[in-house]
C-alpha cells in the first residue's frame, strides 16, 4: 500500500538547467498538488491538477514554472532555467477527492532542489 | 489579508505537556489541519477540526475557537520522538489548495 511517491529525493542542478520533479499519488487518488518549502519557510502551494487538467495553478510562478498530469504516469512538475532562488523542498500531496471538508492530502517525502 | 500565526519555536521536558497556538485570519473557513514533519520529512496528518471544540486522538488533542480565529495542538506524555515540526494549515473555503502556517519547530529535552 505504498503512499505518496516522489523521485528524485535529491537534485542538484546548474544555473539555467531544467529540473524535472516527478510525483506518483496513492493508488486510487486523482488530485494531485505541488507546495514549494523555502528554507525556515512554511509550505506554499504552487499548483492543483487532476487528470490531464490543471484546476489552479495560482500559486506557480508565470514564468519558467510548469506542470501536467498525464492520463497515464506520474504528474511533473517543471523547472526550466534555474536560478538560485528555486533551491527548495518542493512536496506533492494526493486526495481522493477534491481536497475539501477534512479529505486529507496526503504528502510524499519530497525533492529537495539545490542550485548551484 | 490573509495570515497564520504560529511560536517559531518552543522547547519542551520529556513526559511533559506543551500546548502549540495557531491564530488565523483567512477569507473563508472550512476547517483546519495540523501536520506533523520530522527533519527532511514528509508532512503527516494529526488532526482536522471543523466544529469548535476540543478533539482527542491519543496523547495528541486539538482544539478551535472558530470565533476567535484560534487552535491549539496538545501533546501529553512528551517522547523524544515528538521532536519536530508542527504546521497549522487552513482549509479555505472556495480554495483548492491549504493554506500553510510557517511551523512551529518543537524540541523535545531530557
Amino acid at each position: 500500500n505504498a503512499g505518496v511517491m516522489q523521485n528524485p529525493r535529491h537534485l542538484v542542478r546548474r544555473r539555467g538547467q531544467e529540473a524535472r520533479l516527478r510525483c506518483s499519488p496513492m493508488k486510487g487518488h486523482s488530485h494531485v498538488y505541488w507546495y514549494r518549502q523555502l528554507p525556515e519557510e512554511g509550505l506554499k502551494f504552487m499548483v492543483y491538477l487532476q487528470k490531464e487538467n490543471i484546476i489552479d495553478e495560482s500559486g506557480m510562478p508565470k514564468e519558467r514554472f510548469s506542470a501536467e498530469f498525464p492520463k497515464e504516469g506520474p504528474s511533473i512538475l517543471r523547472i526550466q532555467q534555474v536560478v538560485r532562488g528555486d533551491s527548495a523542498a518542493y512536496f506533492c500531496a494526493s486526495s481522493h477527492q477534491e481536497g475539501r471538508s477534512g479529505d486529507e492530502q496526503y504528502f510524499g517525502p519530497g525533492t529537495r532542489l539545490t542550485v548551484t | 489579508g490573509q495570515n497564520i500565526d504560529q511560536p517559531t519555536e518552543m522547547t519542551a521536558t520529556e513526559g511533559a505537556i506543551v500546548q502549540i497556538n495557531c491564530t488565523y485570519q483567512t477569507s473563508g473557513f472550512n476547517g483546519l489541519f495540523w501536520y506533523q514533519q520530522h527533519a527532511g520529512e514528509a508532512p503527516t496528518f494529526l488532526s482536522y477540526n471543523v466544529l469548535d471544540g476540543l478533539e482527542e486522538k491519543g496523547r495528541f488533542s486539538s482544539f478551535l475557537s472558530r470565533s476567535k480565529g484560534y487552535s491549539y495542538l496538545l501533546l501529553k506524555e512528551l517522547q523524544m520522538k515528538d521532536s519536530a515540526s508542527y504546521l497549522c494549515a487552513v482549509d479555505q473555503t472556495g480554495a483548492n489548495n491549504l493554506f500553510f502556517g510557517t511551523g512551529t519547530r518543537l524540541t523535545v529535552i531530557p
